[in-house]
């Protein structure tokens, strides 16, 4: 089974900053992708930016970024120019391509605090 | 486009009484559907998933069930609530085969007394 781990329970960082959160994941597959998910105060799950893991280049999506590293099953993900309004729990996910049905496994999640 | 639709957004309920949430999908066909919990301070629990009308499978063991009388339509159920039950109930569909992630509902916060 994939498990998806989150060390960092809470995070804060400065409004303009730039801050990396970190996620870790264990499979013995080599076709899956990863996710990042935000979810604000409001608890509307967000989705920010998906990594396919067949791909070398790191995805990147306007502020957002990952550095995905395959071998070390490293997926974190990179906030630049930090604004209050990125202030909430983050999720990274895996999925595996199976059929009919793909499953999402999530991590624990991160909070993070974007301090003015 | 497509949209989800969960509600309600927010219940109380007592110990041993019934439940039922709602979850139903616009603009889209055959969707997966699911149904995660997310427990106070803690990552998303997977309950349910459903790749068709009356195909419901089952992720872990619990109080609650699901079912999927339409193809767009995803209900979750209880005939007794427990206190363990109160949570967070999210809702999400996806592509049949697709892997483009899961779009998520606004939430059910359940509360159990």
């Amino acid at each position: 089974a994939q498990t998806v781990t989150q060390s960092q329970p809470e995070m804060s960082v400065q409004e303009a900053e730039t801050v990396t959160l970190s996620c870790t994941y264990d499979t013995s597959e080599s076709n899956y992708y990863l996710f990042w998910y935000k979810q604000p105060p409001s608890r509307q799950m967000i989705l920010v930016i998906r990594q396919e893991a067949y791909k070398q280049q790191n995805a990147t999506e306007n502020r957002f970024s990952v550095n995905f590293q395959k071998a070390a099953k490293s997926f974190s993900l990179k906030i630049s120019d930090s604004q209050l309004g990125d202030t909430a729990m983050y999720f990274c996910a895996f999925m595996k391509p199976s059929g009919a049905n793909s499953k999402l496994t999530f991590g624990k999640g991160i909070t993070l605090s974007v301090r003015p | 486009s497509q949209t989800i639709h969960q509600w309600p957004a927010t219940l109380v309920q007592p110990v041993g009484s019934p439940l039922s949430l709602e979850c139903t999908v616009e603009g889209t066909s055959n969707p997966n559907l699911y149904w995660y919990r997310q427990a106070a301070g803690r990552g998303l629990q997977l309950l349910f998933y459903s790749i068709g009308i009356g195909q419901i499978s089952s992720e872990v063991p619990q109080n609650l069930s699901a079912s999927r009388p339409q193809d767009r339509q995803f209900i979750l159920s209880s005939k007794k609530l427990l206190l363990s039950d109160s949570g967070f109930y999210l809702c999400a569909w996806s592509v049949r085969r697709g892997h483009g992630g899961y779009t998520f509902g606004s939430g059910t916060r359940l509360t159990v007394v």
